[in-house]
C-alpha cells in the first residue's frame, strides 16, 4: 500500500521553541507539499517541493522554512513557533503527469498545539 | 483569480438516502481538474472522484458521482445510499494546468449521516 507517513500525529510545544515536522513517501514522488488545515479556512499550502533540494513558497509561508534533502522525505520547520501557528498540518506528494488529473497523496496530518 | 466555494458548512443525511454536497468554482484557465476529497476524522484526506474540464461524462467512482456543470462552473459530489462510514469532512479541489503544483481547496463540507 502507498504510504504518506508524519512522524507524529500529535504535537504540544512552547511558544519560541524550534518545531520539526517530518514526513516521507514510499511511492517515489517528485512533488511533494506541506499545506496547513484551520476550520473555515480550507488547507491553505505553505510550501511545496518538485525535486530534492528544490522548493518554492506557496500562499502562506512566512514563519515557516522546510528542507528536502532526500526524495521520500519533505520537513516542516516552524523557527520559532507561535500561537497562531497552532493547525493541523497536512503533508502531501504527487508524481507529475503534466496534466489537470494528477491527484495528491495525503499523510494523516500533524495536529501542533503551541502553547 | 481562482476560487474554489463550499457554501455548506455541514450537513445531515439519513443513511441509505443519497446527497449533494455543493461545489461551486472561479476560473478563467480553459483546461482544469476538479477533485473531491475525504477527511475521516482519523485525518487522513482520501482521493474520492476526479472531473476534467473537457470531460463530456461526469465522471462515477461507486456510490460517488460529480455532476459536473461547466456553464454554471459547479461540480457538486453526490453520493447514493449513505452509509454510516461516510461521515467525515469532504473538500473540494481544483488544479489548472498553468499552474503547475497549485491546487485550490475550498472550505470543506462536514457530513453525518444518521441512522
Amino acid at each position: 500500500d502507498v504510504k504518506v507517513t508524519q512522524s507524529s500525529r500529535y504535537l504540544v510545544k512552547r511558544t519560541g521553541e524550534k518545531v520539526f515536522l517530518e514526513c516521507v513517501q514510499d511511492m517515489d514522488h517528485e512533488n511533494m507539499f506541506w499545506y496547513r488545515q484551520d476550520p473555515g479556512l480550507g488547507l491553505r499550502l505553505i510550501y511545496f517541493s518538485y525535486d530534492v533540494k528544490m522548493k518554492e513558497k506557496g500562499d502562506i509561508p512566512e514563519g515557516y522554512s522546510v528542507s528536502r534533502e532526500k526524495k521520500e522525505r519533505f520537513s516542516l520547520i516552524l523557527e520559532s513557533a507561535s500561537t497562531n501557528q497552532t493547525s493541523m498540518y497536512l503533508c502531501a506528494s504527487s508524481n507529475p503527469t503534466g496534466a489537470t488529473n494528477e491527484k495528491l497523496f495525503f499523510g494523516s496530518g500533524t495536529q501542533l498545539s503551541v502553547l | 483569480a481562482q476560487k474554489i466555494t463550499q457554501t455548506q458548512p455541514g450537513m445531515f443525511v439519513q443513511e441509505k438516502e443519497a446527497v449533494t454536497l455543493d461545489c461551486t468554482y472561479d476560473t478563467s484557465d480553459p483546461s482544469y481538474g476538479l477533485f473531491w476529497y475525504k477527511q475521516p476524522s482519523s485525518g487522513e484526506m482520501i482521493f474520492l472522484i476526479y472531473q476534467g474540464s473537457y470531460d463530456q461524462q461526469n465522471a462515477t467512482e461507486g456510490r460517488y458521482s460529480l455532476n459536473f456543470q461547466k456553464a454554471r462552473k459547479s461540480a457538486n459530489l453526490v453520493i447514493s445510499a449513505s452509509q454510516l462510514g461516510d461521515s467525515a469532512m469532504y473538500f473540494c479541489a481544483m488544479r489548472e494546468i498553468t499552474g503547475t503544483y497549485k491546487y485550490i481547496f475550498g472550505t470543506g463540507t462536514r457530513l453525518k449521516v444518521l441512522a
